[in-house]
């Protein structure tokens, strides 16, 4: 079974600029999770989709967005890009609200922001 | 509020056993969870705790006691491939995992 698949891998971009991260999903799971992990930080809750709706958001600003696909794929968008935005974006799923709630992560984006 | 608590450094030796503590405030509990992530890497499931006491998977164990809003992470018979970061994380009414900054924990022979 192929586990939670994220690219690109490394992404480097200037200040002001936008980033798109992407992420899939194990087969069958409908919630998907980003969260942000800067140097030194522990991970930090970005936003949670399931079946296509945003059910939460952490303690973002809003140009930090996404939405999830019908194929529940999902997608990061950051906009008007600053240092600080520099860290591991990780995705992780779990198959919704039943269950354990066990989360399965992906391998991150690591984003640089120049 | 919301809080979750944990060391930021742990040492220990080869062979010995390590406990990590974790210690948490929230409303609304839906289970704790520990991860283990290597550097570079992501992180990886360990255990999962929503009711009081011990669970043992092999050298991993994990207890959890909610009136205290207090877990542990023990890890027996370390090896050098243990030396990575903890992480402990609560669910909170079924919405995303709210993470401690992580344990660093170095194993030497």
């Amino acid at each position: 079974e192929a586990g939670v698949t994220q690219s690109p891998t490394h992404l480097i971009k200037t200040r002001g600029q936008q980033a798109t991260l992407r992420c899939s999903p194990i087969s069958g799971h409908t919630s998907v999770y980003w969260y942000q992990q800067a140097l030194g930080l522990g991970l930090q809750f970005l936003l949670w989709y399931d079946e296509g709706e945003e059910r939460n958001r952490g303690n973002f600003p809003p140009r930090f967005s996404g939405r999830q696909f019908p194929n529940y794929s999902s997608e990061l968008n950051v906009n008007a890009l600053e240092l600080e935005d520099s860290a591991l974006y990780l995705c992780a799923s779990s198959p919704g609200l039943a269950g354990r709630h066990e989360q399965f992560f992906g391998p991150g984006t690591r984003l640089t922001v120049l | 509020g919301q809080n979750i608590d944990q060391p930021t450094e742990m040492t220990a030796t080869e062979g010995a056993i390590v406990q990590i503590n974790c210690t948490y405030q929230t409303s609304g509990f839906n289970g704790l969870f520990w991860y283990q992530q290597h550097a570079g890497e992501a992180p990886t499931f360990l255990s999962y705790n929503v009711l009081d006491g011990l669970e043992e998977k092999g050298r991993f164990s994990s207890f959890l006691s909610r009136s205290k809003g207090y877990s542990y992470l023990l890890l027996k018979e370390l090896q050098m491939k243990d030396s990575a970061s903890y992480l402990c994380a609560f669910n909170q009414a079924g919405t995303a995992l709210i993470f401690g900054k992580g344990t660093t924990l170095s194993v030497s022979s």
